[in-house]
């Protein structure tokens, strides 16, 4: 168990649709990462925050939001489904640095299936 | 951008042979980190190698990072069932962000 809780575990829902995915960091650590893991492929990067602020974008759309609250935990919000979305969506937190690289923690992820 | 380029993406072995991946930047890296995810599971860190040509080791895994700190490897020595997954390795810029390679799976052959 690494610390790092996701809700929910599992999400079906139809093209068009809108949900949020939640995750709550490990205690005391600051930072929080989204990634989108679909079937059989590698993590893609979507966005990164520290403290409440968004620390670093990858390659994540435009339908596609998310947001850290003062109590840490965050919130991936993905609107406007294709079926293509569907995917593994993990959360990882770190304590984070500015000037190192720290140990990502993951949680066990929200599988999202859009129909 | 910059990229990080992880080979093979699938590994076929019989129980007890050896494995690598390889990992490689067209750009200096910072450090570099190992994640392992298993079936059905969650990527867990490994290990992370921030000297150039450093070599560490975990029981019978081997992890190096290259002399001009731009490619790594992990090498996994007589591999056994519990080694299945995927093994990814990530390695940071110069901002310290990580860069994902796209994953090595590892098949253990019946």
């Amino acid at each position: 168990d690494s610390g790092v809780t996701q809700t929910p575990k599992h999400l079906i829902t139809a093209t068009g649709q809108r949900v949020t995915l939640r995750c709550s960091p490990r205690s005391g650590d600051l930072s929080v990462y989204w990634y989108q893991q679909s079937l059989d492929q590698g993590l893609q990067f979507l966005i990164q925050y520290y403290n409440g602020e968004e620390r670093a974008k990858g390659n994540i759309l435009e339908r596609f939001s998310a947001q850290q609250f003062p109590d840490l935990h965050s919130e991936l919000n993905l609107s406007s489904l294709e079926l293509g979305d569907s995917a593994l969506y993990f959360c990882a937190s770190s304590v984070f640095s500015a000037l190192s690289t720290d140990t990502q923690y993951f949680g066990p992820g929200t599988r999202l299936t859009v129909l | 951008g910059q990229q990080v380029m992880q080979i093979p993406q699938y590994q076929h072995v019989q129980e007890g042979e050896d494995f690598t991946t390889y990992c490689n930047s067209s750009t200096t890296l910072s450090n570099i980190q190992w994640y392992k995810q298993r079936p059905g599971g969650h990527p867990v860190f490994l290990i992370q190698l921030v000297k150039s040509g450093e070599v560490k080791k975990q029981k019978r895994l081997t992890f190096q990072f290259g002399e001009a700190k731009k490619n790594s490897s992990l090498h996994i020595t007589a591999t056994q069932t519990t080694d299945v997954g995927t093994y990814f390795c990530a390695g940071a810029d110069s901002n310290y962000q990580l860069i994902w390679g796209a994953g090595t799976k590892l098949i253990i052959k019946p």
